[in-house]
C-alpha cells in the first residue's frame, strides 16, 4: 500500500508570500497525483490533477510539479482566501485504491 | 450548474445501518464515475468507494471490510452508500464526489457535495 506523507504539517505565512508544500509517496506513483484545498466547513476542491495540471477555474498562482515519489504544490503569492488545508491524493490501479495524504495547513502568520 | 446533494446522515447506534444518498443534477450523471469520501471530525480525508458509470467496476477501501455497499441508479441520477455494522470509528462527514471528466474510467474528484454527517454513538 502506498503511503503519502505531507510536509510541513503547518505552514505559517503572510499574504503575498510564496507557499511551498511537499507530498512524498512511499513508492513511485508516476504522475498520478492530485492536490485539493479545503476551507473550514467546506467540501474539498480540486486544484491540480496529474501532478501539474490546474483544474478548471483555478488561479494561475497555484502550480504543481513532480513525478515519481516527490511532488510540490506552490502558491506563488498567497491571497487571503488561500489560507486552508491542502491534501495530496494518489491513485493506483492494481490494487485499485485512492489514498490521501494527512494534509498541510496553511495559516496566517 | 453541477450540484451534488447528500442526504441520509444522522445518529445511529453501533451495529446499526444507514443508507446515504447523493442526488446529482446539472450534468449527465450516467456518464461519470462517482465516489464516496469521508472525513472524521477534525481529521483528514479517507476514500471510501468508487463506482463506474454502469456499475461494472466497484472498488472499496480495504478498511471497510465488506460492511459498505456503493450503488447507483442512473435513471434517478442518484448515488447511494449502504452502511452496515456501523462502528463508532465510522463517525464522519460523508462526501459524494464526481469524477473530473466523463467516460474516463476512474479520475480525480471534482466537484464534491457538501457532505452529510454520520454519527455512530450509543
Amino acid at each position: 500500500e502506498i503511503v503519502l506523507t505531507q510536509s510541513p504539517a503547518t505552514l505559517s505565512l503572510s499574504p503575498g508570500e510564496r507557499a511551498t508544500l511537499s507530498c512524498r509517496a512511499s513508492q513511485s506513483v508516476s504522475t498520478s497525483l492530485a492536490w485539493y484545498q479545503q476551507k473550514p466547513g467546506q467540501a474539498p476542491r480540486l486544484l491540480i490533477f496529474d501532478a501539474s495540471n490546474r483544474a478548471t477555474g483555478i488561479p494561475a498562482r497555484f502550480s504543481g510539479s513532480g513525478s515519481g515519489t516527490d511532488f510540490t504544490l506552490t502558491i506563488s503569492s498567497l491571497e487571503p482566501e488561500d489560507f486552508a488545508v491542502y491534501y495530496c491524493q494518489q491513485r493506483t490501479n492494481w490494487p485499485f485504491v485512492f489514498t490521501f495524504g494527512p494534509g498541510t495547513k496553511v495559516d496566517i502568520k | 450548474e453541477v450540484q451534488l446533494v447528500e442526504s441520509g446522515g444522522g445518529l445511529v447506534k453501533p451495529g446499526g445501518s444507514l443508507r446515504l444518498s447523493c442526488a446529482a443534477s446539472g450534468f449527465t450523471f450516467s456518464s461519470y464515475t462517482m465516489n464516496w469520501v469521508r472525513q472524521a471530525p477534525g481529521k483528514g480525508l479517507e476514500w471510501v468507494s468508487s463506482i463506474s458509470t454502469r456499475s461494472s467496476y466497484i472498488y472499496y477501501a480495504d478498511s471497510l471490510k465488506g460492511r459498505f455497499t456503493i450503488s447507483r441508479d442512473n435513471a434517478k441520477n442518484s448515488l447511494y452508500l449502504q452502511m452496515n455494522s456501523l462502528r463508532v470509528e465510522d463517525t464522519a462527514v460523508y462526501y459524494c464526489a464526481r469524477d473530473r471528466i466523463a467516460a474516463a474510467g476512474f479520475e480525480w474528484f471534482d466537484p464534491w457535495g457538501q457532505g452529510t454527517l454520520v454519527t455512530v454513538s450509543s
